[in-house]
């Protein structure tokens, strides 16, 4: 069973920086291209940023709200993600999910995959 | 970036109604187009991909269809478990985009 768990939000000043965990299990991280996406309180969802497998040489992107501040990263022998912060704003403050991106196949396209499993959350906190 | 524009923003319908939400691709998307849904409090779980195919385990009373711009997902009879946000997602081009969300509410 593919879970997806994220851990690490917590409450920071803004300028501060937080280091978000997301433990994967079921499935072998690094074949798949991952993503975070954040939700404001009471808002709509919004993509952050990507970080493509093994095999596409784990090359990120991001939101132009993050780039320069964010930073997407795995660790294979956890079978984890994690998304670097730093210079938080109260723009920020969301909660985050990490999302795993589906694509099959030897002749997958993966630039033009989906999302299948999306991890449960952890909330993020940016006080002034 | 790709604008993603969901409507209605909200409706009230009652429990077996069919009910349809249109999402609007500000340029063609090809058929690289997603929909969600969320309960309160919850992650979004997937339902649809690629338009019109359903994510394992989504019952066959969700379904999707459009094409280029112009995209719908339908609820064929509204079952109480149904009543969620819905949201849109292109996955075309950087950056990812959502669409802004439509409340499903009890009348």
């Amino acid at each position: 069973e593919v879970r997806l768990v994220e851990s690490g939000g917590d409450l920071v000043q803004s300028g501060g920086s937080l280091r978000l965990s997301c433990a994967a299990s079921g499935f072998t991280l690094s074949d798949h291209y991952m993503d975070w996406v954040r939700q404001a309180p009471g808002k709509g969802l919004e993509w952050v940023g990507r970080i493509r497998n093994k095999a596409n040489s784990d090359t990120t992107e991001y939101a132009a709200s993050v780039k320069s501040r964010f930073t997407i990263s795995r660790d294979a022998s956890k079978n984890s993600l994690y998304l670097q912060m730093n210079s938080l704003t109260t723009e920020d403050t969301a909660v985050y999910f990490c999302a795993r991106v589906y694509c099959s196949g030897s002749d997958c396209p993966w630039e033009k995959a989906y999302f299948d499993h999306w991890g449960q959350g952890t909330l993020v906190t940016v006080s002034s | 970036d790709i604008q993603m524009t969901q409507s209605p923003s909200s409706l009230s319908a009652s429990v077996g109604d069919r009910v349809t939400i249109t999402c609007r691709a500000s340029q063609g998307i090809s058929n690289n187009l997603a929909w969600f849904q969320q309960k309160l409090g919850a992650a979004p779980k997937s339902l649809i991909y690629g338009v019109s195919s359903l994510q394992s385990g989504v019952p066959s009373k969700f379904s999707g269809s459009g094409s280029g711009t112009d995209f719908t997902l339908t609820i064929s009879s509204l079952q109480p478990e149904d009543f969620a946000t819905y949201y849109c997602q292109q996955y075309d081009s950087y950056p990812l985009t959502f669409g802004g969300g439509t409340k499903v509410e009890i009348k």
